[in-house]
């Protein structure tokens, strides 16, 4: 079975810093994999998601995430933080020919400090 | 174009009642799901629906039904409240239900069971 880490449960970074939220995953299989944004009481969004090809994604807001399979990781960045981008952010895992079997992380909050 | 609407927004109640928790999307997606969320544990899968009449269960089902008589409807019932069913409730939808498809979702009901 799949599961996610998220190294952080709580990331601060000054406007203008580069952000760096951190996901590993296992998976038995070819994954998909995917970050979502919650901003507070709301469900959650789609920023971005790695199904086949490209290893490097470019999502909404300016994030992207770089597949690295070596690694079993999947790191969303983005050069530099505004204020909205403070929020909780979720990376998630489903394995290829599985049906929708999604597994996420726990979050990890952005505080971004003006 | 409303997406996936969740009512109610919040409900307390009490140990030992019921109610559910209405969900509805209006894209004629295929696939949906229910989780609860919880700090520090991320999203875990209650019950989800591949297509109308179609049910099955994930990885929290105690204490929850659902069913599912029509595509846009996907109602979470609540048999017997308990005080560990206090969380916030998210309905999601999704195209189809294979598992390179990002999910849309609600934003959210609020319990508390007292």
């Amino acid at each position: 079975a799949q599961s996610v880490t998220q190294l952080g449960s709580h990331v601060s970074v000054s406007e203008g810093a580069l952000v760096l939220l951190r996901c590993n995953y296992s998976s038995s299989v070819p994954p998909y994999l995917f970050w979502y944004v919650q901003y507070p009481n709301q469900g959650l969004q789609l920023l971005l998601k790695y199904t086949t090809g490209a290893t490097l994604v470019k999502g909404i807001n300016g994030f992207e995430a770089e597949f690295k399979k070596s690694e079993t990781s999947f790191h969303l960045t983005k050069p530099s933080a505004h204020m909205s981008d403070a929020a909780e952010y979720f990376c998630a895992v489903s394995e290829r020919d599985y049906g929708q079997n999604f597994v996420f992380g726990p979050g990890t909050r952005l505080s971004v400090l003006p | 174009n409303a997406g996936v609407t969740q009512t109610p927004k919040f409900q307390v109640l009490k140990t030992g009642q019921s109610m559910t928790l209405q969900c509805a999307q209006d894209m004629n997606h295929e696939y949906m799901s229910w989780y609860r969320q919880d700090p520090g544990m991320g999203l875990r899968l209650i019950h989800y629906s591949v297509g109308a009449g179609i049910t099955d269960q994930g990885e929290v089902p105690n204490g929850y039904n659902v069913s599912r008589s029509t595509t846009e409807d996907f109602p979470l019932r609540l048999l017997s409240a308990a005080p560990s069913q206090t969380s916030v409730y998210f309905c999601a939808s999704s195209v189809s239900q294979y598992s390179n498809q990002p999910q849309h979702f609600g934003d959210g009901t609020r319990l508390s069971i007292l």
